[in-house]
């Protein structure tokens, strides 16, 4: 089956700092990514769709340049948190279509400090 | 009104039992719905899709479209302490670029 690595698994960062995060799809060109963040007891939410070789879409509300995606091969997608606070401290998640739907990645616990 | 719906839980069944979870949608528009299971601190994890009203059964899940009433269902027959996560509902709309939209998961505990 579809596999996506994500890491890392969890990071620890002091305020301000910056937190690079990656996806890689390990058998299966992945076209198109999706970020997403979870925070506890709630849902996933969309922050951006990345696809290769062009700007990544962001919903709304999401801060395109604190959240920088990146998405130069079809098999890697990065997802950089610059200047990190406390507030972006969440579950964050990588998602790409495979021909077994949407797989996910095992996700990235940040947690600012 | 949100878009996927879920009762939050938690729902509680005992082992052995049928565990029916339920999911409604507001966009008519959608065509592809998914069942996620999560584990706390994990990733979602698929267990199974519908496109088309009626069942699909995959093992012990039963996935059930009515998309005239906008509802999409989850069964879990002989259901295990292991069956016990959150389970997540996301629907795709057509014409949004294959973006999936998430309810807010239903937890579900199986008793012993």
């Amino acid at each position: 089956g579809a596999v996506v690595s994500q890491h890392p698994s969890w990071v620890i960062c002091k305020s301000g700092t910056s937190v690079k995060i990656e996806c890689r799809s390990l058998d299966f060109q992945a076209t198109t990514m999706f970020w997403y963040r979870q925070f506890p007891k709630q849902s996933l939410m969309l922050m951006a769709t990345s696809n290769e070789g062009s700007k990544a879409t962001y919903e709304q509300g999401v801060e395109k340049d604190k959240f920088l995606i990146n998405h130069a091969s079809l098999t890697l997608s990065t997802l950089t948190v610059t200047s990190a606070h406390p507030e972006d401290s969440s579950f964050y998640i990588c998602s790409a279509s495979s021909g077994y739907g949407y797989t996910f990645g095992s996700g990235t616990r940040l947690t600012v400090v | 009104q949100k878009e996927v719906e879920q009762n939050s839980g938690p729902l509680s069944v005992p082992e052995g039992a049928i565990a029916s979870l339920n999911c409604t949608y507001s966009d008519r528009g959608s065509q592809s719905f998914f069942w996620y299971r999560q584990y706390s601190g994990k990733s979602p994890e698929l267990i199974m899709f519908i496109y088309s009203n009626g069942d699909k059964e995959d093992g012990r899940f039963t996935a059930q479209l009515n998309k005239a009433s906008q509802y999409v269902s989850l069964l879990i027959r002989d259901s295990q302490p292991s069956d016990s996560a959150t389970y997540l509902c996301a629907v795709m709309v057509s014409g949004t670029a294959s973006k999936l939209t998430f309810g807010t998961g239903t937890r579900l505990q199986v008793t012993l």
